[in-house]
């Protein structure tokens, strides 16, 4: 079955290091998102993207995040300069259309980042 | 704006136990539903949804049923076993917005043999 990879599954950083989350969505899927679970807390939407650019984002991402699709394989989550508080597992998924209603996510298994 | 409340848990049963998870919503429009499941050092994996109103999700013995009455989608299953230890996230997409998922804070099930 087809499958979502992040890497890496787990991620150290220093406060105000930039750090560049990685995922393959599966490959003939055209809608990329990114989201977050800090522990302990619900799962929350940061940003969904399509045709090369971001179709719709929470009030969580601000401009120090940013996504990208370098190729034609991967999708990007770049933070600029981590925070404490950015410390949490982020889960990439993809769909084959925008449409959630009747289509759900393949998610990946997620980074753990933590930030010290 | 919308939101999903589960039941808190941890919740532990022993096996072959009756299983329910509450969820109830709030939304604008007519969300579509869905249960997610995490087991332990996996993604989030699609358990179940239900489109409309009284649509009945199901998979794996899992059910839960789209009471719009209720704004209610508890999540059932007659017979627990240890293999469905994991974390269930209730979540909806609203018509406001198609490509954004709403989750629940996850329930922890753990089943005891």
């Amino acid at each position: 079955e087809p499958e979502v990879t992040q890497t890496p599954s787990h991620q150290v950083t220093q406060m105000g290091q930039e750090v560049i989350l990685r995922c393959v969505p599966i490959s003939n899927h055209l809608y990329f998102y990114w989201y977050r679970q800090i522990l302990g807390q619900k799962v929350e939407f940061l940003v969904s993207f399509y045709n090369n650019e971001i179709s719709e984002k929470s009030e969580i991402f601000d401009d120090q995040f940013s996504v990208e699709r370098p190729d034609g394989s991967n999708f990007t989550l770049k933070i600029r300069s981590t925070k404490l508080e950015d410390s949490a597992m982020y889960f990439c998924a993809s769909s084959p259309r925008g449409d959630a209603r009747g289509y759900g996510y393949t998610f990946g298994s997620g980074t753990r980042l933590t930030v010290v | 704006g919308d939101s999903v409340t589960q039941m808190e848990g941890p919740v532990t049963l022993s096996e072959e136990a009756f299983l329910t998870i509450n969820c109830t919503y709030t939304a604008t429009g007519y969300p579509s539903l869905f249960w997610y499941v995490q087991y332990p050092g996996e993604g989030l994996q699609l358990l179940l949804k239900a489109t409309k109103a009284d649509d009945k999700g199901s998979n794996k013995g899992f059910e839960a049923t789209y009471r719009k009455e209720t704004t209610s989608f508890h999540l059932e299953k007659g017979s627990v076993q240890v293999s469905d230890s994991a974390v269930y996230f209730c979540a909806l997409s609203s018509s406001g917005s198609a490509r954004q998922l709403t989750f629940g804070s996850g329930t922890q099930l753990t089943v005891l043999p």
